[in-house]
């Protein structure tokens, strides 16, 4: 089974908006993290924002946010004020338990943010 | 911090030779370093994990004596492809876990894109 899902294989929006990226995951573990990863054009992943499930309050990192409902099993991205250089595919990715190591991505979604 | 260092970024190489692939963390030790691989538009794919002092261990699917990795210190881990054909052809991208930080994050290399003529 799917470990972590992204349902939107492409995304368009045009700059200075917001854009949401979905992603829902599954898992039995209380303890995983949640981890979103842009890759641009030229191959590198970069780390952008986590979630740890215990993290009562949704994880911000500057013009990222991560809407986090446990419950629903989904964590989603948003992209406040979008920029022409946010066009890139993004990942989703999940760490099971405490001691556990291996990440496991979903298939992506890609951005692309028009002028 | 949490720089990853990978090279080279690209090689080419002619189907039967072995080619080694480097992955440095430059501002941290990393115990663990990850191995992945990607196809054109898929997501990555783990192909093995990596400990300092200790085997590797590979991913289901995984031939471990065709990508043999080496972890000999706790800033570099290497990936050597042996007697590589055209299907070894892929964009190889490794990780390491950093401890500094309670999340366990992965931070990337750049990758390598390797082509097998």
């Amino acid at each position: 089974a799917q470990k972590i899902t992204q349902t939107q294989p492409g995304m368009f929006v045009q700059e200075k908006e917001a854009v949401t990226l979905d992603c829902t995951y599954d898992t039995s573990d209380q303890s995983y993290g949640l981890f979103w990863y842009k890759q641009p054009s030229s191959g590198e992943m970069i780390f952008l924002i986590y979630q740890g499930s215990y993290d009562e309050q949704n994880a911000t990192e500057g013009r990222y946010s991560l809407n986090f409902q446990k419950a629903r099993k989904s964590a989603n991205l948003v992209i406040s004020a979008s920029q022409l250089g946010d066009s890139a595919m993004y990942f989703c990715a999940m760490r099971e338990g405490p001691g556990f190591q291996k990440l496991v991505f979903g298939t992506g979604t890609r951005l692309l943010v028009s002028p | 911090g949490a720089v990853v260092s990978q090279h080279p970024s690209r090689v080419i190489c002619k189907s039967g030779t072995s080619v080694k692939i480097e992955c440095r963390s430059l501002d941290f030790q990393a115990t663990t370093m990850f191995w992945y691989r990607q196809f054109p538009k898929q997501s990555l794919m783990l192909m093995a994990t990596s400990n300092e002092g200790s085997k590797a261990t590979y991913e289901q699917g995984v031939e471990k004596d065709k990508f043999l990795i080496n972890h000999a210190s706790l800033t570099l881990s290497t990936l050597t492809v042996t007697s590589a054909h055209p299907e070894d052809s892929s964009f190889y991208i490794c990780s390491a876990r950093s401890h500094g930080d309670d999340r366990d994050t992965q931070y990337f290399g750049p990758g390598t894109r390797l082509t097998v003529l």
